[in-house]
This record gives C-alpha cells, structure tokens and sequence, in this order.
C-alpha cells in the first residue's frame, strides 16, 4: 500500500522569496514519485517525476524536488517565486518497477498563494 | 495531439438523472483513469482501464460505470444521479505500467458536475 501525506494544505509567499511545498510518502517498495501543478479550472499538469535515477529533479518552471529515502520526503521547492506560480501542487505515489504500478495515489494538495 | 480531451464541461443534472462523460485520448496509451475532485481531498480515483475491454474499480466506484471498447474512448456513466455526485470530474491517461519510466499521466481539462 502507498499513501502520501503533504503538510500544509495552504502556504502564502512574497513575489521572489522561496517556496518550500512539503511531501512525505509511504510505500512498501521502491517508489516513483510526482509533483502536479493545477491551474485556476485546468487539468493537473506534471512538474517534475523521480524515477530512481538522480535524488536532486528538476522539473518546468523553476522548481526542483529531492528524494530523501531516509525522511521519507520529496519536498519541491523553488528559489524565487513568482506570481504565476499561484497555483494548487499535488504530490503523488506509486509502487515504482514494482506492483501495479499504474495507478497514482495523490496527496490532498497545498495551495500556493504568492503576494506582490 | 489534442492529448486528452473530455466533454462537455460542465453540466448541471437533477437528482435521479442520468448521464456520460466522454473521455478521449489521441495518444495511443494504453491505460486510462477517471478521477474525482473535491475541494481539500486531493483526487479519488474511481475507475481505470488496463486497455480495450479491461475496466476495473478505484477507491470510489460506488454509483458509476465505465465502458472501454476502444483504446482511445473512456466514458464514465452516471445512472442515478445524486448531491453526493457533485465534482469536478477528470480523465486521464498513460502510457503504460511496469518499465514505462514513471508512468505519467496526461489529463484532460475536467467536467464540472452540479447534481440538485
């Protein structure tokens, strides 16, 4: 079984300060993971996936996440945030190579507010 | 590519109406998701297919149906429609499970479903 539990269901920033979105994750075997971004009535969009290849990802826009095996976490974040950025994130799980690994189990999402 | 595509967009429905959701996607992929959407609960997954003529339930089947006769098309069935059916509702697909390199799912726009 998979869960992912993202701390802070709300986050409010400054235009150009850090944003930090927190995700931890439960999984019985090696996960993959994944950072969605939903727009204001749009479809969920992928930021950036870990895979088990590199710890330190890259994703679009800016932001990066790192996966920490020993905190069990896979936090995004991004150095300078943007007022286009305000946005919903998701975090999201599933069994890795191993298992049914189709299937995603999401976080309830942080909602990203950005303050001129 | 369209990508995924779904209709209509919004919709309003009387309690113990019926109807479908249509869900297409023009990227080959094998696999397909319908999910739902409620505010501060993240996405509940309530059906999926594996491919043509494989349908299986999610966490929330409860009150829909799926058909999957093609690979592209992925309809969701609402037979009796109740206030608890008030969502927004999306579509998505992937490539495929094991060895597809993180299983990203592509998702549609959204329905947005009032049921009075």
């Amino acid at each position: 079984a998979q869960s992912v539990t993202q701390l802070g269901s709300h986050v409010s920033v400054s235009e150009g300060a850090l944003v930090l979105l927190r995700c931890n994750y439960s999984s019985s075997v090696p996960p993959y993971l994944f950072w969605y971004v939903q727009y204001p009535n749009q479809g969920l969009q992928l930021l950036l996936k870990y895979t088990s290849a590199a710890t330190l990802v890259k994703g679009i826009n800016g932001f990066e996440a790192e996966f920490k095996k020993s905190e069990t976490s896979f936090h995004l974040t991004k150095p300078s945030a943007h007022m286009s950025d305000a946005a919903e994130y998701f975090c999201a799980v599933s069994l890795g190579s191993g298992g049914s690994n189709y299937k995603l189990t999401f976080g309830k999402g942080t909602l990203l507010t950005v303050n001129p | 590519n369209a990508g995924v595509t779904q209709t209509p967009k919004f919709r309003i429905l009387k309690i113990g109406q019926s109807m479908t959701l249509q869900c297409t996607q023009d990227m080959n992929h094998n696999y397909m998701y319908w999910y739902r959407q409620d505010p501060g609960m993240g996405l509940k997954l309530i059906y999926y297919s594996v491919g043509a003529g494989i349908t299986d339930k999610g966490e929330v089947p409860n009150g829909y149906n799926v058909s999957r006769s093609t690979t592209e098309d992925f309809p969701l069935r609402l037979e009796l429609a109740a206030p608890s059916q008030t969502s927004v509702y999306f579509c998505a697909s992937s490539l495929s499970g094991r060895g597809s390199g993180g299983n990203e799912q592509f998702f549609g726009p959204g329905t947005r479903l009032t049921v009075l």
